[in-house]
């Protein structure tokens, strides 16, 4: 069945470091994909999304493509700030959403 | 509001218990999502309608869970005999409609959750 595996955290970063957060999956047909982020205390956000392959999905500075060839659609931010830090799931859909598992990302100042 | 809403946001109830969540979606969504989230892990899919039928409830762990959506808005998830394993935030998630087909874009806007604990 549909699957997506995402890097385990936590991650830890200084300050303007740049984030990558990897994702793949595994999935028949060409699913739409998404990045949801929980801040601490929060309900799940759509972050990011990308409905076909080679689209690039960005938003609050964030940035993933959707990789067919490599089944992956890795999360970058070039420069990240303390309130960023968040649990951040990858998840595509083709009939209902399937989820990994999360990342948790922790910025220091 | 303009979001999805959920109710209670907490809820602690003892072993063997009924319960109810109730979810509000976002007015005009006909496609509505059941979540259940345990510490630390990705939501886990329970049910979905489109309009006021289930269209897929593949996700409920057994027969104690049920949910109804009378008017095609609000949702009821209830789970009877509850037990420990239980406890959870349930998630509500609604969004605009579905394809029907194969291919599905359309985002889901989720709800706080409910905090359910059973003691």
């Amino acid at each position: 069945g549909d699957s997506v595996t995402q890097m385990e955290g936590p991650v830890t970063l200084s300050e303007e470091a740049f984030l990558t957060i990897n994702c793949t999956y595994t999935a028949t047909g060409y699913p739409s994909l998404f990045w949801y982020v929980q801040y601490p205390g929060e309900g799940l956000q759509l972050l990011l999304k990308a409905t076909k392959a080679d689209d690039k999905g960005s938003n609050k500075g964030f940035e993933a493509t959707y990789r067919k060839e490599t089944t992956s659609f890795h999360l970058e931010k070039g420069s990240v700030q303390v309130s960023d830090s968040a649990v951040y799931f990858c998840a595509l859909i083709g009939y209902q959403l399937i989820w990994g598992a999360g990342t948790k990302l922790i910025i220091k100042p | 509001g303009a979001g999805v809403s959920q109710t209670p946001s907490n809820k602690v109830t003892e072993k063997g218990k009924y319960v109810e969540l109730r979810c509000d979606p976002i007015s005009g969504h006909t496609a509505l999502y059941w979540y259940r989230q345990s510490l630390g892990q990705g939501p886990e899919f329970l049910i979905y309608f489109q309009g006021t039928g289930a269209a897929d409830d593949s996700g409920l762990p057994n027969d104690r869970f049920f949910a109804v959506r009378p008017e095609g808005s609000v949702s009821t998830l209830k789970i009877q005999r509850t037990e420990r394993g239980d406890s959870a935030v349930y998630l509500c998630a609604s969004s605009l409609r579905t394809s029907g087909g194969t291919k599905n874009t359309d985002t889901q806007y989720f709800g706080p959750g409910t905090r359910l604990t059973v003691l």
